[in-house]
């Protein structure tokens, strides 16, 4: 089955400085990556998805990117903010085929310093 | 996202007792699923169901049971509770076109469960 490898487990950055959080998957028929932000004690909410078609996605401050032939994708955070604190998962599917499901990343928690 | 709901939020049972867990959802969604988020561990699935009457195991089955006689609830049994299924436990659903995700997952506020 799938393996996804997220790194770092933990970040530390200074507001306004830029967070990456990278993740290596295993299944080469993975098509579908979505990125997952969980405040402490909180739900995990989709913040971020792309998909194998494309290379880069972005949404105001955050960004991911893709590379297929590599098998790694990355969540890219710009002027992180204090309300950035949380963790962060990525995660993968086959999307249409194994029947939707995801096999996530262990996280990241992130802590933006003011 | 009051669409999904699951309860109870809290639960302390003992082990060896059967405990089960509801999630409802109001949307429709075909998926369903069920995840336990220990830390070290990230969240992993436990099972899933494609529609109702149809279910299948994730990565960590064992010890555990669903059914999904409706498509609004999928309900997690724990047949016989042990320490180590303490954890807090996520159902989701996500929405589907022609069996491709469309717009991920979006989960429940979560069970903790804590097995004494």
């Amino acid at each position: 089955g799938e393996n996804v490898e997220q790194h770092p487990s933990t970040l530390s950055v200074q507001e306004g400085d830029s967070a990456v959080i990278k993740c290596t998957y295993s299944d080469s028929a993975s098509n579908y990556f979505p990125w997952y932000k969980q405040e402490l004690g909180k739900r995990p909410q989709l913040i971020i998805d792309i998909r194998s078609n494309v290379g880069e996605k972005k949404d105001q401050r955050i960004a991911v990117t893709l590379n297929k032939t590599a098998k790694h994708f990355s969540l890219h955070i710009t002027e992180t903010q204090p309300e950035d604190s949380a963790v962060y998962f990525c995660a993968a599917s086959r999307s249409k085929a194994a029947g939707n499901k995801l096999t996530f990343g262990g996280g990241t928690r992130v802590l933006v310093k003011p | 996202d009051a669409g999904i709901t699951q309860s109870p939020r809290y639960k302390i049972t003992e082990t060896g007792r059967q405990v089960t867990l509801m999630c409802h959802q109001t949307w429709s969604h075909s998926y369903m699923f069920w995840y336990r988020q220990d830390l070290g561990h990230g969240l992993r699935l436990i099972y899933y169901s494609a529609a109702a009457d149809i279910t299948d195991k994730g990565e960590v089955p064992d010890g555990y049971v669903v059914s999904r006689s409706k498509t609004e609830n999928f309900p997690l049994t724990l047949e016989s509770a042990t320490r180590s299924q303490t954890s807090v436990y996520f159902c989701a659903s996500s929405e589907t076109s022609k069996d491709r995700v469309v717009g991920g997952y979006t989960f429940g506020s979560g069970t903790r469960l804590t097995v004494v």
